[in-house]
């Protein structure tokens, strides 16, 4: 089946800029999309579609992916976006919907 | 404005079968635009997918659960509903339900919104 792999932890000084990546094969032809998640919450949308921002999330969030490795980019880090981040594929070839194991991100 | 809630037992005994219910409202679904889904999460883990369905009753289900899962539409509310069959520990989870849009090949695009999620304890 399908892997995506993020990297367990990330962290990132505030005001600067974070790149978490999510690995898979040829993930560059597969659409993916993101999640935050805050300890206690329902995981939230912040991109769709590699790239796409919904309604109510910051510019400062942005997605990229080309080859084996999609990267979710949160630019002008604060406080507020210490969660978990979880990126999403759907496996065409056995029709099922993968997470990756998710990556702590830590703003020092 | 759209808004989704889980709702069932809090504690299932081994073996038995776990039962949640998704309330939804806002938009019906019994919708061509949408799938319906369940997403579980373990306690201090990641995201598991279980499956999800579409208003006609068609469903997918992730292959390591398929043969313990069922996820039906209700036939009166706007619900849909899980039941997970001969539940162990292992089961012990926050079971989120999400909606998800339809991409343009009719797979299963982005979730959201979620519900708030509900911890099920399987324990005797």
């Amino acid at each position: 089946s399908y892997v995506l792999t993020q990297p367990p932890s990330a962290s990132v000084a505030p005001g600067k800029t974070a790149s978490l990546t999510c690995g898979g094969y040829n993930i560059g032809s597969k659409t993916v999309h993101w999640y935050q998640q805050k300890p206690g919450q329902a995981p939230v949308l912040v991109i769709y579609y590699d790239t796409d921002r919904p309604s109510g999330i910051p510019e400062r969030f942005s997605g990229s992916n080309s080859g084996n490795t999609a990267t979710l980019t949160i630019s002008g880090v604060d406080a507020g976006d210490e969660a978990d981040y979880y990126c999403q594929v759907w496996d065409s070839n056995t029709d099922h919907v993968v997470f990756g194991g998710g990556t702590k991100l830590t703003v020092l | 404005q759209l808004q989704l809630q889980e709702s069932g037992p809090g504690l299932v005994k081994p073996s038995e079968t776990l039962s949640l219910t998704c309330t939804v409202s806002g938009v019906s679904i019994n919708n061509s635009l949408y799938y319906w889904g369940w997403i579980r999460q373990p306690p201090g883990k990641g995201l598991e997918w279980i499956g999800n369905i579409y208003y006609s009753g068609s469903t997918y289900y992730n292959p390591s659960l398929k043969s313990r899962v069922t996820i039906s539409v209700g036939t009166s509310k706007n619900q849909f509903s899980l039941k997970l069959s001969s539940v162990t520990a292992a089961d012990t989870a926050v079971y989120f339900c999400a909606r998800s849009n339809i991409a343009s090949d009719d797979t299963s695009a982005e979730f959201g919104p979620w519900g708030q999620g509900t911890l099920v304890t399987v324990s005797s």
